[in-house]
């Protein structure tokens, strides 16, 4: 299975909005609702941000948001704040009952 | 509150078997409903699944490990466990065990705090 497709970097000031896009194909981002979101800050523990698409762990902030189409999954945090600056990884769930990951985004907030 | 964590050898050597144990706390790993995991991160580098685990000893793999992992459950212990056999350096990574909920596509919602393994002679 391959890794699902996530730009290496994004950035944004502080209050704006951001995406980052994780691209799979039909065997896995694109044929299931099962796609999650996982924030990490160095040194640390994965943690879940977004679930089934897009639906939010009780606790977290609800400036993050996760949607998709087709075989692409975005999550989109809006009013960035410094904490927010992370490693962002998506995963889904595929047609070999597997999980993959995305390649990762490293989130710089400027 | 589910805590789970990984216990085992920090080094082990070129050729040899990795082996850890993931202790599940605050929750029994025999009520079902939930796959158990284990993710490894190279130094510097994303994420990557292993595989997972049902109580009845259910399994899969990534296909890129399945020849050399082994993944086993201990319900008296309330643990699970990896094995990686013939180990390299690429091997060398931070392993974390993980829960994963079936009902919400096996979202991973606990995570241990990893455990760096260190492959060299």
């Amino acid at each position: 299975q391959s890794a699902l497709t996530q730009p290496a970097s994004v950035s944004g000031s502080p209050g704006q909005s951001i995406t980052i896009s994780c691209t799979g194909t039909s065997s896995d981002v694109g044929g299931y609702n099962y796609v999650s979101w996982y924030q990490q800050h160095p040194g640390k523990a994965p943690k879940l941000m977004i679930y089934e698409v897009s639906n939010r762990p009780s606790g977290v902030s609800n400036r993050f948001s996760g949607s998709k189409s087709g075989n692409t999954a975005s999550l989109t945090i809006s009013g960035l704040q410094a904490e927010d600056e992370a490693d962002y990884y998506c995963s889904s769930y595929t047609s070999s009952s597997t999980e993959v990951f995305g390649g990762g985004t490293k989130l710089t907030v400027l | 509150q589910v805590q789970l964590q990984e216990s085992g050898p920090g080094l082990v050597k070129p050729s040899q078997t990795l082996s850890l144990t993931c202790t599940v706390s605050g929750g029994s790993i025999s009520s079902g409903g939930y796959y158990w995991s284990w993710i490894r991160q190279h130094p510097g580098k994303g994420l990557e699944w292993i595989g997972y685990i049902y109580y009845s000893g259910s399994t899969y793999y990534n296909p890129s490990l399945k020849s050399r992992v082994t993944i086993s459950v201990d319900t008296s212990k309330n643990q699970f466990s990896l094995k990686l056999s013939s180990v390299t350096a690429a091997d060398t990574a931070v392993y974390y065990c993980a829960r994963s909920d079936i009902l919400t596509g096996y979202t991973i919602d606990y995570w241990g705090q990893g455990t760096l393994v260190t492959v060299s002679s």
